[in-house]
């Protein structure tokens, strides 16, 4: 099966950049997507397709991927931003076909 | 408004049984392939199984399959999930989510708790 990795946490101070990778072998090839968990809630779709933004989600969120890495960016970190946030690809190939990353914690410090 | 209400979660014991439901509103349930993604406490995210819009292609996660029957009714809005041989390690937060695209999980309902335990 496909496997995504994330880094445990990340820690970024207020207004800040935040980068979260997610590492698969030639993840390049396929669409990423990005969730964002905050305690007690459901997931909330904040990139899709590497790059692009749902509506609702602010510009300071943006994507990309390349090779055997995508990264969420998240510029002007706000306290708000704190979160756990998972990548997930799917993989036609993969059994599961829908594959979640092991998620990130950011703090903002 | 796109709202995703599941119901149904709650204690039981190992070996039994619960069924999920989750009601939609605010699109067209009938034209969207749907899922249910489970979270122990604690951990990370899990697909658990997906369902086309017409029932017709249906898929699991090894960890559920043969167990686990996931079903939806388009006249009433509803997707469900109905659990059987529940195990500890099935003991999660059962979230309903929309598939976009068939790629993405776009819209997910706040979940259910089912706690399997003696």
């Amino acid at each position: 099966s496909y496997v995504l990795t994330q880094p445990p946490s990340v820690s970024v101070a207020p207004g800040q950049t935040a980068r979260i990778t997610c590492g698969g072998n030639n993840i390049g090839s396929k669409s990423v997507h990005w969730y964002q968990q905050k305690p007690g809630q459901a997931p909330v779709l904040v990139v899709y397709d590497d790059s692009d933004r749902p509506s609702g989600i602010p510009e300071r969120f943006s994507g990309s991927n390349s090779g055997n890495t995508a990264t969420l960016t998240i510029s002007r970190v706000e306290a708000g931003d704190e979160a756990d946030y998972y990548c997930q690809v799917w993989d036609s190939s993969s059994d599961p076909y829908v594959v979640f990353g092991g998620g990130t914690k950011l703090t903002v410090l | 408004e796109v709202q995703l209400v599941e119901s149904g979660g709650g204690l039981v014991k190992p070996g039994g049984s619960l069924r999920l439901s989750c009601a939609a509103s605010g699109f067209t349930f009938s034209s969207y392939s749907m899922n249910w993604v489970r979270q122990a406490p604690g951990k990370g995210l899990e697909w658990v199984s997906s369902i086309s819009s017409s029932s017709s292609y249906i898929y699991y996660a090894d960890s559920v399959k043969g167990r686990f029957t996931i079903s939806r009714d388009n006249a009433k809005n509803s997707l469900y999930l109905q659990m059987n041989s529940l195990r500890a390690e099935d003991t999660a937060v059962y979230y309903c989510a929309r598939y976009n695209d068939l790629t993405r999980f776009d819209y997910w309902g706040q979940g259910t708790l089912v706690t399997v335990s003696s």
